[in-house]
């Protein structure tokens, strides 16, 4: 059964840092790109940034690029998340999402986690 | 910046067909923008719908269709349910690697 299981969520004090984590299982994980979406309480989904499958191209939404990295770990088929100097409005459900290949050209999320809470409050 | 627009909320009868849009502020939505859709009830991770415009995504009703119309991709919903009462979140990849949602659009059927 393909799998994305997070971890690494809890509260954090604003400016402080947490590391999310994400293990992938029932695919060869190193064919895919992968990415995390967050949601704020009572708001819509937000694209957080994607990592290629040799992890050699990341990109970010610009709101958080030099806060956020994206890495991952093919031989342990994980993914995470570094968030560094966070702030209140960090504050969201954190989805895994594995990246799709339609047609050899069209990306979609296609795999879902279930996510990891993360709240930053002092 | 450009950003992707959606309805923020629709109605629909049961039975009826409702089509939500998801468009750009400045541009238009081709299939070049990957445009795909997802499902989300409350407290559930969201739930992908359709893909490269018009694909479906396994075990996703026929009822749910995808296309392009004027400039922008659309999700039509033909003879909804009840269990379609759900938020709708379109996405577009808006070149260089970066990829924006669309703000949802909170469906309710009655």
């Amino acid at each position: 059964e393909v799998q994305l299981v997070e971890s690494g969520g809890g509260l954090v004090q604003p400016g402080g840092s947490l590391r999310l984590s994400c293990a992938a299982s029932g695919f060869t994980f190193s064919r895919f790109w992968m990415g995390w979406v967050r949601q704020a309480p009572g708001k819509g989904l937000e694209w957080v940034a994607n990592i290629r499958q040799d992890g050699g191209e990341e990109n970010y939404v610009g709101s958080l690029k030099g806060r956020f990295t994206i890495s991952r770990d093919n031989a342990k088929t994980s993914l995470h998340l570094q968030m560094n100097s966070l702030r209140a409005e960090d504050t969201a459900v954190y989805y895994c999402v594995r990246w799709d290949l339609d047609a050899g050209y069209y990306y979609y999320m296609g795999v879902w986690g279930k996510g990891t809470t993360v709240t930053v409050s002092s | 910046q450009t950003v992707v627009t959606q309805e923020p909320s629709f109605s629909v009868s049961p039975g009826g067909t409702v089509t939500l849009t998801c468009g750009l502020t400045s541009g238009s939505v081709s299939t070049t923008s990957h445009p795909s859709w997802y499902q989300q009830t409350p407290g559930q991770a969201p739930r992908t719908l359709i893909y490269n415009t018009n694909t479906r995504s396994s075990g996703v009703p026929d009822r749910f269709s995808g296309s392009i119309v004027g400039n922008k991709a659309a999700l039509t919903i033909t003879g909804a349910q009840a269990d379609d009462e759900s938020d709708y979140y379109c996405v577009l990849y808006m070149g260089s690697g970066i990829w924006m949602f669309g703000g949802g659009t909170k469906l309710t059927v009655l």
